[in-house]
């Protein structure tokens, strides 16, 4: 019962902003958006979330449409030490749980 | 920067042993997690723990497993008897308000 749909793969040339998609047109009023990422098999890593807003931090800008259906992360200046999964869920702020599904493969070329 | 720290890095362990997988949260945190991910699939919720007590727990989380905070620094995973299906990257992670969690570096387990 995946909740949110995102691309398999996208590549990124160095430099340029990388943007992210997610779909997640069943999120209710009360699911935050979370981004995390993964890089080769570390632990995941905490990008940014939101509730309604548009977010900013020394990471990553996180623009959620506004009905909330979907949402787009934006790597503003992207590395190559930022190819990684990137995962986009959906979570209720009472809950403890982060659901990850396959996320977004992202590769970013010199 | 403070981190989670997860030991040891690497545990290979016979098949019906048990395990102990330890876990230093970030030290002004309140909420810690389990997570596994086996080679090539997703990471997966296994349980949370809040003041003592679990908080939340998924339905791979069974009788054979089981956390503890033994004191006020370490959170652990012990697994009863292992299965080679136990096999996976095991992830500890801290929160201090239960919204951005911080994970550690993991514990490969490997059962054979």
């Amino acid at each position: 019962d995946a909740k949110t749909t995102q691309p398999t793969s996208m590549d990124c040339a160095e430099g340029r902003a990388a943007n992210l998609p997610c779909n997640h047109s069943t999120i209710s009023g009360n699911e935050y958006v979370y981004w995390y990422r993964q890089i080769h098999s570390q632990g995941p890593q905490y990008i940014i979330h939101g509730l309604k807003n548009n977010e900013t931090n020394e990471m990553a800008s996180l623009i959620i449409t506004e009905d909330r259906k979907s949402s787009t992360l934006i790597l503003p200046h992207a590395t190559l030490r930022d190819t990684a999964v990137y995962y986009c869920i959906v979570r209720v702020a009472i809950d403890y749980k982060l659901s990850f599904g396959a996320g977004t493969t992202v590769t970013v070329r010199a | 920067e403070p981190e989670v720290t997860q030991t040891p890095s690497h545990q290979v362990t016979q098949m019906g042993q048990e395990v102990i997988l330890r876990c230093v949260p970030i030290s002004n945190h309140l909420y810690f997690y389990w997570y596994r991910q086996i080679l090539g699939q997703k990471v997966e919720f296994l349980v949370s723990f809040y003041n003592n007590e679990i908080s939340e727990k998924s339905e791979i989380f069974d009788d054979q497993f089981s956390v503890e905070r033994p004191d006020g620094s370490n959170f652990t995973l012990k697994i009863r008897s292992t299965k080679l299906e136990d096999s996976a990257m095991y992830f500890c992670a801290s929160s201090e308000t239960n919204t951005e969690a911080f994970f550690g570096q993991g514990t490969r387990l490997t059962v054979v």
